[in-house]
């Protein structure tokens, strides 16, 4: 079982749809979660980044972080066709692996005009 | 965000010689760099992690000799694949991250990727 699970889609929504991207995890000594936006061909761009549990919010997207689940999620209102990417959640334990995170497989969204 | 760059975008080469990638952290100081592949639709898969000063840790599977990696300074880390064949053709994406330090622990800033092509 990997220690990071992510629904790879993909997901087709209509442009204006609320989206909910999903992780689960099995390492309960991670305690830094992030959720990148890679375009085709670029490089992974950090979005959100969240410490511990809680609710984060930055326009359009918020991220939710639930350590007694193992669950994280990530929320976009309104979505555009520039959403459109491939959605990779990763996680870190901090403290002597500083720096070094597991990533999810990615989940491809497609937002329809 | 703190910006990361690689050098070069895209590199075609024959089979046998041997390809030099450059990552750059322009804004920050790395204390550690992450070298990732990642083929069509798929995830990152870490290959190194290399901190300025000390040999890279590679991941299990991935050939040190083949993969050679130099973090000279800690804005600067390259990856040379050797003797390249086209199964090492791919997408090659660095990472760079001030640890403990800045505004986000523990993020990684993610360079644009090299795309190397070997005939």
């Amino acid at each position: 079982q990997k220690e990071v699970e992510q629904d790879p889609g993909p997901l087709s929504v209509p442009e204006g749809a609320i989206v909910s991207l999903n992780c689960t995890y099995s390492n309960s000594a991670f305690q830094y979660f992030m959720w990148y936006r890679q375009y085709s061909r670029k490089g992974p761009e950090l979005l959100m980044y969240t410490y511990s549990s809680g609710n984060k919010e930055d326009g359009r997207f918020t991220a939710q972080v639930d350590k007694s689940s193992k669950y994280i999620s990530l929320f976009i209102r309104d979505s555009q066709p520039s959403d459109s990417a491939t959605y990779l959640c990763a996680m870190s334990e901090g403290g002597t692996n500083a720096g070094k995170s597991t990533f999810g497989d990615g989940t491809t969204l497609t937002v329809k005009p | 965000g703190a910006v990361v760059s690689q050098h070069p975008s895209r590199v075609i080469c024959k089979s046998g010689t041997s390809v030099k990638i450059e990552c750059r952290s322009l804004d920050f100081q790395a204390t550690t760099m992450f070298w990732y592949r990642q083929f069509p639709k798929k995830s990152l898969m870490l290959m190194a992690t290399s901190n300025e000063g000390s040999k890279a840790t590679y991941e299990q599977g991935v050939e040190k000799d083949k993969f050679l990696i130099n973090h000279a300074s800690l804005t600067l880390s390259t990856l040379t694949v050797t003797s390249a064949h086209p199964e090492d053709s791919s997408f090659y994406i660095c990472s760079a991250t001030s640890g403990t330090s800045g505004r986000y622990t523990d993020t990684q800033y993610f360079g644009p990727g090299t795309r190397l092509t070997v005939l």
